[in-house]
């Protein structure tokens, strides 16, 4: 069974700074992997998604994301974080195409003015 | 908009007593999932229904757990004999089967507090 880790619980970056949150899975094939967001009160939201080619793969907001097969990553990247971006990101993957998703355990992210 | 909506919102209960969400999905998904989400944890997979016809159920759905989308449209989720445990986000996502675009589209959830 795919499994995913998110290492940080809460990170604080200042506006303007850039972001990395990092997502580690396990899973024995080619996986299925999605950022998604949750601002206070919202539904998650879709940020990107993997599922093969190019494994830098451009979102929403501004947002990027890289697989590196060798590390079972899927890390999230910003150049520069504005105060909209505080919300709890969750990494999650998929075994089959759409269905049964795994997700991490999220990060928050608090943007300092 | 007619994005995914789950109603009650929020729900309080006494331990014991029978509780039903109701989601509604996006009208063009056939797909329609059920997550829970406790404070700092991710959502966890519930259960799954194509139509109508519910293709999984996670370990996680004991038996007072059950969950319909008789016609294929709305779901219910029913809690009976509700516990402390219980209390948390259920949320409810819709997507396409055909095409796989493999996006869920969240509702904001529906809270559930067992006293």
């Amino acid at each position: 069974a795919q499994s995913v880790t998110q290492p940080d619980i809460h990170i604080t970056v200042s506006e303007g700074a850039s972001l990395e949150l990092r997502c580690n899975y396990s899973y024995g094939a080619t996986p299925y992997l999605f950022w998604y967001v949750q601002s206070p009160g919202q539904g998650l939201q879709l940020l990107l998604k993997y599922f093969s080619g190019d494994t830098l793969v451009q979102g929403i907001k501004g947002f990027e994301a890289e697989f590196k097969r060798s590390q079972s990553s899927f890390n999230l990247r910003k150049p520069s974080v504005h105060w909209s971006d505080a919300a709890e990101y969750f990494c999650a993957v998929a075994a089959n195409y759409g269905q049964n998703f795994v997700f991490g355990p999220g990060t928050r992210l608090s943007v300092l003015p | 908009d007619t994005g995914v909506s789950q109603d009650p919102r929020h729900k309080i209960t006494k331990r014991g007593q029978n509780v039903t969400f109701r989601c509604d999905p996006i009208s063009e998904h056939n797909r329609l999932y059920w997550y829970r989400q406790t404070l700092g944890q991710g959502p966890e997979f519930l259960t799954y229904f194509q139509n109508e016809a519910q293709l999984e159920k996670s370990r996680l759905l004991s038996d007072r757990f059950s969950a319909e989308r008789p016609k294929g449209s709305f779901s219910t989720l029913e809690i009976q004999r509700t516990e402390q445990g219980d209390s948390a986000m259920y949320l409810c996502a819709s997507s396409f089967a055909t095409p796989n675009t493999g996006e869920l589209f969240f509702g904001e959830g529906s809270r559930l507090t067992v006293l």
